[in-house]
């Protein structure tokens, strides 16, 4: 079956770094996204992987093992503003629906 | 260029009551999408479209109906609403096919269903 597992709740320091786990169990796997959603907002997209490795975007960086199945995001010198649930979506087909599978996503908790 | 809009933000119905959400983009995307988003799951596909004048089911399609007669407008209805359907719906647009994978939300509508 389908599944995508996040830790529920993760707790960093402002100006330190933390490590959002994302492991998945997908019929298919044509690619890994995250996306960040402050409370009561819309998610808006943070990264993409297809490939094996890392993918760094200024604070933030993504990386993917498929044969793993696992990803995580790196997010880097945290500041209050980075408060807020990551969700990991999985796109599993290569049809042209883009439909996306998604985790529950983690609620991070940034303290001074 | 307001991007994904949603009308309306609130609403409360009483179980029985129908109504229809709008979903509009500027973008002249092809694929949209409408989710719910209930507390401590992932969000959940209700339908799609991948282009005018179609539309598909997704994982969680029943008590719902979509249209999309515009390019730029998808519509969700709930014809009889029950309280199972208090969530919080988000539309969603990609503009097609590779290399484009950004989804871009509107900003959700919050439901209530007595």
């Amino acid at each position: 079956g389908q599944n995508i597992d996040q830790p529920t709740e993760m707790t960093a320091t402002e100006g330190a770094i933390v490590q959002i786990n994302c492991t998945y169990q997908t019929s298919g796997f044509n690619g890994l996204f995250w996306y960040q959603q402050h409370a009561g907002e819309a998610p808006t997209f943070l990264s993409y992987n297809v490939l094996d490795g890392l993918e760094e975007k200024g604070r933030f960086s993504s990386f993917l093992s498929r044969s793993k199945g696992y990803s995580y995001l790196l997010l880097k010198e945290l500041q209050m503003k980075d408060s807020a649930s990551y969700l990991c979506a999985v796109r599993e087909g290569m049809d042209s629906n883009y439909q996306l599978i998604w985790g529950a996503g983690t609620k991070l908790i940034i303290k001074p | 260029n307001a991007g994904v809009t949603q009308t309306p933000k609130f609403r409360v119905l009483k179980t029985g009551q129908s109504m229809t959400l709008l979903c509009a983009q500027d973008m002249n995307h092809e694929y949209m999408y409408w989710y719910r988003q209930d507390p401590g799951m992932g969000l959940r596909l209700i339908h799609y479209s991948v282009g005018e004048g179609t539309t598909a089911k997704g994982e969680v399609p029943d008590g719902y109906n979509v249209s999309r007669l515009k390019k730029q407008n998808f519509l969700l209805g709930l014809e009889s609403a029950a309280p199972s359907q208090t969530s919080v719906y988000f539309c969603a647009s990609i503009e097609g096919g590779p290399p484009y994978n950004e989804q871009f939300f509107g900003p959700g509508t919050r439901l209530t269903v007595l």
